[in-house]
């Protein structure tokens, strides 16, 4: 299985900071990477697809990049509402694996 | 828009199995192209994949339950099922259910069922 980690494992940040959360995968996985929030007590939400994409409809404070081994994740100005985990997926491999999560909150 | 939705059981005894449903809106499973997929989340931890099934009925399990997981696809309802055997206490979690896009993504998911294996 290709391991995935993440780090920081949470934060606490100020409204309009700029917030980088960084994805390893055990193994090149070219760009085969998504990203997804998770407010409690709801299913996640995909935020970013191939590295790089954008979902739609979702705002473009978000942004993430890498291929490979290293991804990052970026909210250029966080607001009260990017309150939540965050996980990165793998989907170069069988099977899916997911980042332990980084949670992230408001100082 | 797609919708999805399980249903089943809240508790299950311990040993006995498992049973979830999920009921496709707004696309049909038959029209190919996505994998139904299960996914679970222990209490306050992180998410499990469990594994999917396409709209033939070909699956794919995660290695770690593969012992215990069957897949199924109703496509005359619609719906696509999980059963997990042998269910104990750690087999407690939020069951998703998701379709799975061309990118690997889930970009639809049910709103989640909590299951807690009790004896």
């Amino acid at each position: 299985d290709i391991q995935m980690t993440q780090s920081p494992s949470s934060l606490s940040a100020s409204v309009g900071d700029r917030v980088t959360i960084t994805c390893q995968a055990s193994q090149d996985i070219s760009n085969f990477l998504n990203w997804y929030q998770q407010k409690p007590g709801k299913a996640p939400k995909l935020l970013i697809y191939d590295a790089s994409i954008l979902e739609t409809g979702v705002p473009s404070r978000f942004s993430g990049t890498g291929s490979g081994t290293d991804f990052t994740f970026t909210i250029s100005s966080l607001q009260p509402e990017d309150t939540a985990t965050y996980y990165c997926q793998q989907f170069d491999n069988l099977p899916r694996t997911f980042g332990p999560g980084t949670k992230v909150d408001i100082k | 828009q797609v919708q999805l939705q399980e249903s089943g059981p809240g508790l299950v005894k311990t040993s006995q199995t498992l049973s979830l449903t999920c009921t496709v809106s707004g696309d049909s499973i038959n029209s190919g192209g996505y994998y139904w997929s299960w996914i679970r989340q222990h209490p306050g931890k992180g998410l499990e994949w469990i594994g999917y099934v396409y709209y033939s009925g070909s699956t794919y399990y995660n290695p770690s339950l593969k012992s215990r997981v069957t897949m199924s696809v109703d496509t005359s309802k619609n719906q696509f099922s999980l059963k997990l055997s042998s269910v104990t206490a750690a087999d407690t979690a939020v069951y998703y259910c998701a379709r799975e896009a061309g990118h690997g993504e889930w970009g639809s998911w049910g709103q989640g069922t909590l299951v807690t294996v009790s004896s």
